[in-house]
C-alpha cells in the first residue's frame, strides 16, 4: 500500500508567477484535500475534491484552484502568486468515511 | 465544525507519561475525535481516534468523558522523538478538519 506523495518537495517562484502542485493519493483513496500551513500555524483548509468535483472549499481567493483525474490524483493551481503565498501545502487523501491521509508537502517559497 | 482548545506548549522529561487534554464543548453527536502528530516539514500523521470512553493503540490511549466535551490524549513513556506539534481534531467523516494551532510538546533528556 503506497502512501500519498506530493512533488515537488520544494520550489521557489517569483511573485506574481504561477505554480503547480501534485499529489497522488493514497491506494483506494477517492477523496484528497488541500491545506495551506504557514510557518508555526496549523493547516488551514484550501478544498477537497471527490469523484474530480470541488464539493469543500475554504476562505482561499479563486485563484487557488484544483483537479482531480480520474486516477484521483490531484493538483493544486496557484496564479498570480504573492509572498504570503509562501507555506507548506499538504495533501490528504481519504475513501469515504475514512480519515485522512497527509503527504509530506511541498514547501513553496514565493520571493 | 466543533472548535478545539488545547494548550500551546507542553514540557516533559524522557520515560515520562504525558497527558494533552482538548476542550470541544459543541462537538456534535456524529463527531470523532481524531490525534495527529506533526514533525517541522513534514505532513501530519494520525495517532488515534476514537467516539467515547476509552481508545488504545500502539503509540498511545485516548480518553474521552461520557459528556465528550473534552479528551486527552496519552503518550506513554516519552522519548526524544516525541518532540512535535500534536492536533486534537473534532468532525465527522468527510468533513474537512480545522486545525488550530496545536500543542508543541518538548521531550527532555
Amino acid at each position: 500500500e503506497t502512501g500519498v506523495t506530493q512533488s515537488p518537495t520544494h520550489l521557489i517562484k517569483t511573485r506574481g508567477q504561477q505554480v503547480t502542485l501534485r499529489c497522488s493519493s493514497q491506494s483506494g483513496h477517492n477523496t484528497v484535500s488541500w491545506y495551506q500551513q504557514a510557518l508555526g500555524q496549523g493547516p488551514q483548509f484550501i478544498f477537497q475534491y471527490y469523484r474530480e468535483e470541488e464539493n469543500g472549499r475554504g476562505n482561499f481567493p479563486p485563484r487557488f484552484s484544483g483537479l482531480q483525474f480520474p486516477n484521483y490524483s490531484s493538483e493544486l493551481n496557484v496564479n498570480a502568486l504573492e509572498l504570503d503565498d509562501s507555506a507548506l501545502y499538504l495533501c490528504a487523501s481519504s475513501w469515504t468515511g475514512g480519515g485522512y491521509t497527509f503527504g509530506s508537502g511541498t514547501r513553496l517559497t514565493v520571493v | 465544525l466543533a472548535k478545539t482548545t488545547q494548550p500551546i506548549s507542553m514540557d516533559s522529561y524522557e520515560g515520562q507519561e504525558v497527558n494533552i487534554t482538548c476542550s470541544h464543548n459543541n462537538i456534535a453527536t456524529n463527531d470523532y475525535i481524531t490525534w495527529y502528530q506533526q514533525f517541522p516539514s513534514q505532513g501530519p500523521r494520525f495517532i488515534i481516534q476514537g467516539y467515547k470512553t476509552k481508545v488504545t493503540n500502539e503509540v498511545a490511549s485516548l480518553f474521552i468523558p461520557a459528556d465528550r466535551k473534552s479528551s486527552t490524549l496519552s503518550l506513554p513513556r516519552v522519548s526524544l522523538s516525541d518532540t512535535a506539534v500534536y492536533y486534537c481534531l473534532v468532525g465527522d467523516y468527510g468533513q474537512n478538519f480545522v486545525f488550530g494551532p496545536g500543542t508543541r510538546l518538548s521531550v527532555l533528556p
